[in-house]
């Protein structure tokens, strides 16, 4: 079946380092692909999403690309705050037509440390 | 506009009883879905309903069934509840390709 597999955390940065959190994927057909974030103690807020190979997702500074070739959508920030941690999960959507259930990678800690 | 909300927040409950778990989906959203997050995992799809009809399940046992009222909104029940049950269960409810989270409701069973 559909499956999303996400480097492991914890990830620990000082503000203002590069992040890139690794995330592929198995899927039959074209998915859509997500990045959702999880803040402590609140539920998952969209934070970019590709619907096509060679899209490109972004928000707030991060950025995804929907690689078809490689099955990936690794997730980038040029420069991470102290804001920006929290847990980030990569998904993919069986598709609309499938009636879009979301597949949930294990999620990926991110600390920034001032 | 106020998005997904889910009631309680909290729950305790002991092993055996039934709880009932509730959701208002986003406005002009009508499919809703539910998903379990154990503490340390992603999201796991329980099911989905659309047009008061569940449409989609996950790998979760009859134990867990829900409902869907003509307003949208839903209703997540679970049976004979056991330890393992203890979880985040979020409710998302969707308009085309982005899904909309609540806040979930954090039960626990003892």
């Amino acid at each position: 079946g559909n499956s999303v597999t996400q480097m492991e955390g914890p990830v620990t940065l000082s503000e203002e380092a590069f992040l890139t959190i690794n995330c592929t994927y198995t899927a039959t057909g074209y998915p859509s692909l997500f990045w959702y974030v999880q803040y402590p103690g609140e539920g998952l807020q969209l934070l970019l999403k590709a619907t096509k190979a060679d899209d490109k997702g972004s928000n707030k500074g991060f950025e995804a690309t929907y690689r078809k070739e490689t099955t990936s959508f690794h997730l980038e920030k040029g420069s991470v705050q102290v804001s920006d941690s929290a847990v980030y999960f990569c998904a993919l959507s069986e598709g609309y037509n499938q009636g879009g259930k979301l597949i949930f990678g294990q999620g990926t800690e991110l600390s920034v440390k001032p | 506009d106020a998005g997904v909300t889910q009631s309680p927040t909290h729950l305790i409950k002991t092993r055996g009883q039934q709880v009932t778990l509730r959701c208002s989906p986003k406005s002009g959203h009508d499919t809703v879905s539910w998903y379990q997050q154990a503490l340390g995992q992603g999201p796991q799809f329980i099911f989905q309903y659309y047009e008061e009809e569940e449409r989609q399940r996950g790998n979760f046992p009859d134990r867990f069934s829900g409902h869907q009222f003509p307003n949208y909104s839903s209703e997540l029940n679970v049976n004979a509840l056991l330890l393992g049950d203890s979880a985040l269960y979020l409710c998302a409810s969707r308009k085309g390709y982005e899904a909309f989270f609540g806040q979930g409701t954090r039960l626990t069973v003892v």
